[in-house]
């Protein structure tokens, strides 16, 4: 069992609504939790990324992460199709070991 | 320029041939790394290097070899490649006690194999 789940999609929305994207982890030792695009043909790139549990936003963009359930959230909010690109969900311990989800597509349709 | 630079972009090889990937970087990190990304399985590590004498298999390293020449080059080599190798090769870099996790990833080596 990897010890990041996600759904891998594809998640297609129109324009202007919230995406919501979730991921589940399974290693307690995880304190960072981040989230990645990915756009067609190019290489992740970080996107935000959340120390222990809480919120961080930034923009149109908002991170949860909730330690008690193993739960990690990014929302999307007035989406646009720009934003369609695959989101991948990464948590790291303290020795900086990384774990990435499967990454879920998402397709923001005009 | 990037600052992480992958070669070939595009391969396409035949069952049994050796290739190599090659990766290099203008971000004076010490550590790199190569992941495949297959759908639905994300990215997987395959080995990692904290400095040129430093070398270390990820989770996925069988079948797989590489070569830290310089600080800043890292190869990845398939010594006879098999179909079940065809994926997205993702070459990443980070900052030496970076724990927040962020890595510079290239724009990736589609590989095939027939």
């Amino acid at each position: 069992q990897k010890e990041v789940e996600q759904d891998p999609g594809p998640l297609s929305v129109p324009e202007g609504a919230i995406v919501s994207l979730n991921c589940t982890y399974s290693n307690s030792a995880f304190q960072y939790f981040m989230w990645y695009r990915q756009y067609s043909r190019k290489g992740p790139e970080l996107l935000m990324y959340t120390y222990s549990s809480g919120n961080k936003e930034d923009g149109r963009f908002t991170a949860q992460v909730d330690k008690s359930s193993k739960y990690i959230s990014l929302f999307i909010r007035d989406s646009q199709p720009s934003d369609s690109a695959t989101y991948l969900c990464a948590s790291t311990d303290s020795w900086g070991k990384l774990q990435f989800g499967a990454g879920t597509q998402v397709v923001v349709t005009p | 320029d990037a600052d992480v630079t992958q070669t070939p972009r595009n391969r396409i090889t035949k069952t049994g041939k050796r290739i190599m990937l090659e990766c290099s970087q203008t971000k004076g990190h010490d550590r790199m790394y190569w992941y495949r990304q297959d759908p639905g399985l994300g990215l997987r590590l395959i080995y990692y290097s904290f400095d040129v004498k430093d070398i270390n298999k990820g989770e996925i390293s069988d079948g797989y070899s590489v070569s830290r020449q310089a600080q800043a080059k890292f190869s990845l080599s398939l010594e006879s490649a098999i179909p079940n190798q065809t994926a997205l090769y993702f070459c990443a870099t980070r900052e030496s006690g970076a724990n927040t996790g962020e890595l510079f990833f290239g724009e990736g080596s589609r590989l095939t194999v027939l």
